[in-house]
């Protein structure tokens, strides 16, 4: 069965710490994704990548960065976490298909509370 | 200016009716594809239907199917035969191309509960 593995689920961090956010997929994919879904204001694009080395930013990167050093691993990174930042994040990947239904697939999400 | 609107916060629907859900979108782009996913209780985002600015049909996958206006720029979700499981948050999504990558807009979801 395909994945999205996203290392934690729940996680709990003090203001001011450094938070690494993990997701890797097995599916070969190009294209991933981070989101950031808070309620009634849905999903919200971070940080994507469409290839190893590569990052772009979504509608809401400030205060996040992003690693793809491997094309199965894409980590988002909160510098110095703030309790603005305490949300649901969800990874997603997708081919590279430019047509079609290109469906993301996603992880299960980590919930972060920052404290 | 959102790009992706879901008006309905939340809907009640009784078991074994049908409900539609709306979506509205903006692009001025030719091409693009609209998704619905479905998200439960448990977090997990679950693709259901897809429909390409250029398909002539509305998609239709089992008891979903999609009510593409193009004129309207609408594309709601058609549940038919409502089953408790269908209970859920659900988000409309419009795939946008930027400078050869792309990715999914979504909206801000919409709470369906199934009464028994």
């Amino acid at each position: 069965d395909v994945k999205v593995t996203q290392s934690s689920r729940y996680l709990v961090k003090r203001t001011g710490e450094k938070v690494f956010l993990e997701c890797v997929q097995d599916m070969d994919h190009e294209n991933m994704f981070w989101y950031r879904q808070d309620p009634g204001l849905g999903l919200r694009l971070i940080y994507f990548s469409y290839d190893v080395k590569m990052k772009e930013k979504g509608d809401i990167p400030e205060g996040y960065s992003v690693s793809r050093e491997k094309k199965e691993r894409f980590s988002l990174i909160l510098e110095s976490a703030s309790t603005n930042q305490t949300s649901m994040y969800l990874c997603a990947s997708s081919s590279r298909q430019h047509s079609g239904a290109n469906v993301l697939t996603f992880g299960a999400g980590s919930r972060l509370t920052v404290l | 200016a959102q790009k992706i609107t879901q008006t309905q916060p939340g809907m009640f629907v009784q078991e074994k009716e049908a409900v539609t859900l709306d979506c509205t979108y903006d692009t001025s782009d030719p091409s693009y594809g609209l998704f619905w996913y479905k998200q439960p209780s448990s977090g997990e985002m679950i693709f259901l239907i897809y429909q390409g600015s250029y398909d002539q049909q509305n998609a239709t996958e089992g008891r979903y199917s999609l009510n593409f206006q193009k004129a309207r720029k609408s594309a709601n979700l058609v549940i038919s035969a409502s089953q408790l499981g269908d209970s859920a948050m659900y988000f409309c999504a419009m795939r946008e191309f930027l400078g050869g990558s792309e990715k999914l807009v979504f909206g801000k979801g919409m709470k369906l509960t199934v009464n028994p």
